[in-house]
């Protein structure tokens, strides 16, 4: 079945600095790559999403890139803030023979230092 | 608040027993996944259910199982109960079987085993 590797596990930033985390996936049939995210003690929620026929997206001080080829997507953030602070997901989506399969990394703690 | 739902929100049982933990999703959404969130591991998907169909199975032991009934709630049953059981288990919802569609997690119900 499918494996979502994601790195690095934590990561601690200084204020207004730059965050990227990355995530390999093992089955080339997935086509859509989304990230959230989950502070402390709440849910995950989606932050921005990715499709397979997408190499890159922008949202404000987020972006995520894609690479089809080489099975691998990346989150970045940049201008880093306080309330980024988090873990953050990414995950791999996708049909399956039967049914919709959403598969995710093992989460990355992101401390945001002022 | 993103509409779905889960009960208990916590859990403290015995090894050896067995619970149900009860997922509403978002109305008018028809799928239902299931995941574990143990303190190493991130989000393990477990199952996902269709209109009240099992359409994907994940890393999910012998000693669960799920349905997901008319009304679209879906129910997790854990039977023989061990210490490792413990952890954060969320249901998220998506709308239908579309590959791009945003999943939605409940609060979580936080099981304890003693």
């Amino acid at each position: 079945g499918e494996n979502v590797e994601q790195h690095p596990s934590t990561l601690s930033v200084q204020e207004g600095d730059s965050a990227v985390i990355k995530c390999t996936y093992s089955d080339s049939a997935s086509n859509y790559f989304p990230w959230y995210k989950q502070e402390l003690g709440k849910r995950p929620q989606l932050i921005i999403d990715i499709r397979s026929n997408v190499g890159e997206k922008k949202d404000q001080r987020i972006a995520v890139t894609l690479n089809k080829t080489a099975k691998h997507f990346s989150l970045h953030i940049t201008e880093t803030q306080p309330e980024d602070s988090a873990v953050y997901f990414c995950a791999a989506g996708g049909l399956m023979e039967y049914g919709n399969k959403l598969v995710f990394g093992a989460g990355t703690i992101l401390r945001v230092k002022s | 608040d993103s509409g779905v739902t889960q009960t208990p929100k916590h859990l403290i049982t015995a090894t050896g027993q067995r619970v149900t933990l009860r997922c509403s999703p978002r109305s008018g959404d028809l799928s239902v996944y299931w995941y574990q969130q143990s303190l190493d591991q991130g989000l393990q998907f477990l199952i996902q259910y269709y209109n009240g169909e099992e359409r994907a199975k994940g890393n999910i032991l012998e000693r669960f199982s799920a349905q997901q009934f008319p009304d679209l709630h879906s129910e997790l049953n854990l039977s023989s109960l061990e210490l490792g059981d413990s952890a954060l288990y969320f249901c998220a919802s998506r709308a239908h079987e579309g590959i791009y569609t945003e999943a939605f997690f409940g609060q979580g119900t936080r099981l304890t085993v003693v």
